[in-house]
Formats: structure tokens, C-alpha cells, sequence
């Protein structure tokens, strides 16, 4: 069964620390995404890659940063943790544009809290 | 920019009942269409994608139509039952590129009562 993997479902840390989110998918996609959700919101993108060491910023950026340096694997991180940023993250990735009918997979969530 | 809405923001119905999920977008020009469900505190779980050439995907007791030109989809359940409880989304995949992200509406909430 094809996986998207997030390294933890829950996480809690301290303002100011810096956070890794780390996402894994074994479908050989080569888009990959970050949400976060909070409620009345939905779903906000915060970054998305096309390829190995290709980033684009989506709606909400600010706070964060991704790296991509294997296909498989998009990690996002919170450079400066602070409590507006206590959240449900959300990873998914697509293959490209032509395999489109294949549509999203999701992974399923790390809800982070920072105190 | 593309918008998607749902409405209702949350429905209740008698387990038994057959029920319309209704989601609308503001421009046609779209690669395909998703139906999402999620679990309180889970990820999103794909229930049907229908691409934009097609009219309707069906999966068991779902059935999704797509009327493009009017900018609307339709998520039908029929012989709803208490585990279809559960939020759900639609989302849109936006041309001309397809590398466009998805584009989600705020979702519906069911709850189907025993």
C-alpha cells in the first residue's frame, strides 16, 4: 500500500526551539506539499516542491522553511517556534502533471503544540 | 484566484437517509476535483477524484458528479451510517499548470446519528 509517512503524530516544544517535520513518501511523486490546519482556516499551503532542491512558497510561508534533498523526502522546518504556530501540519504529495488522475495522498498529520 | 466553497459547513441526518455534499469553485479552468474525508485529529483519506473530462466517479455507496461549466461537484452518500461521521473536503487542482496545488474548500462536517 502505497505511504505518505510523518515522522510523529504528536510534538511538543518549547518557544524559540527549532522544529524538524519530516515527510516520506514511497510512490516515487515528484510534488510534494506542506499544510497546516486550524480550525475555521482549513487548509493553508505553506510550501510545496517539484523536484529534488525546487521549493515555491505558498500562502503562508512566513516562519518556515523545507528542504528537498531526496525525492523522497520534504522536511519542513520551523526555524524560530512560536505559539501561533501550534498546529496540525498536513504532508501530501501528486505525481506530476501527466500522471494527474492519480490525484493527492496525504500522510496523517503531526499535530504540534509549542509552549 | 480560484475559490472553493462548501455548504453546508455542517450536517446532522438519521443513520439510513441519503445525503448531498455540495461544493462550488469560481473558475472552470480546472485539471481535476477531489473528495477528501478526515477523521478528527487524522489526515485526509482520497475518496474520488474525477478528472475534468469526466461527469461522475462512484465508489461503493459514494457518488461524486462534476458539472465543470457551472462550477459545481456533488458528493452523494447513499444509506448513510453512523462511521460516515467525519469531515469532508473538496479540492480542486487549478489549470493551466498542474504543479498548481490544490485548492480546498473549508469542508462539511457530518455526523450520522444511530
Amino acid at each position: 500500500d502505497v505511504k505518505v509517512t510523518q515522522s510523529s503524530r504528536y510534538l511538543v516544544k518549547r518557544t524559540g526551539e527549532k522544529v524538524f517535520l519530516e515527510c516520506v513518501q514511497d510512490m516515487d511523486h515528484e510534488n510534494m506539499f506542506w499544510y497546516r490546519q486550524d480550525p475555521g482556516l482549513g487548509l493553508r499551503l505553506i510550501y510545496f516542491s517539484y523536484d529534488v532542491k525546487m521549493k515555491e512558497k505558498g500562502d503562508i510561508p512566513e516562519g518556515y522553511s523545507v528542504s528537498r534533498e531526496k525525492k523522497e523526502r520534504f522536511s519542513l522546518i520551523l526555524e524560530s517556534a512560536s505559539t501561533n504556530q501550534t498546529s496540525m501540519y498536513l504532508c501530501a504529495s501528486s505525481p506530476a502533471t501527466g500522471l494527474l488522475n492519480y490525484g493527492y495522498t496525504f500522510g496523517s498529520g503531526t499535530r504540534l503544540t509549542v509552549v | 484566484k480560484q475559490e472553493v466553497t462548501q455548504i453546508p459547513a455542517a450536517l446532522s441526518v438519521p443513520e439510513g437517509e441519503n445525503l448531498v455534499l455540495n461544493c462550488s469553485f469560481t473558475d472552470s479552468a480546472i485539471y481535476n476535483l477531489q473528495w477528501f474525508r478526515q477523521d478528527p485529529g487524522k489526515g485526509l483519506t482520497s475518496l474520488l477524484l474525477i478528472q475534468s473530462s469526466q461527469r461522475e466517479q462512484t465508489s461503493g455507496r459514494l457518488n461524486a458528479s462534476l458539472d465543470k461549466s457551472s462550477g459545481r461537484s456533488t458528493l452523494y452518500i447513499a444509506a448513510s451510517q453512523p462511521g460516515d461521521s467525519a469531515t469532508y473536503l473538496c479540492a480542486v487542482t487549478p489549470r493551466p499548470s498542474g504543479n498548481t496545488p490544490l485548492v480546498f474548500g473549508k469542508g462539511t462536517r457530518l455526523s450520522v446519528i444511530a
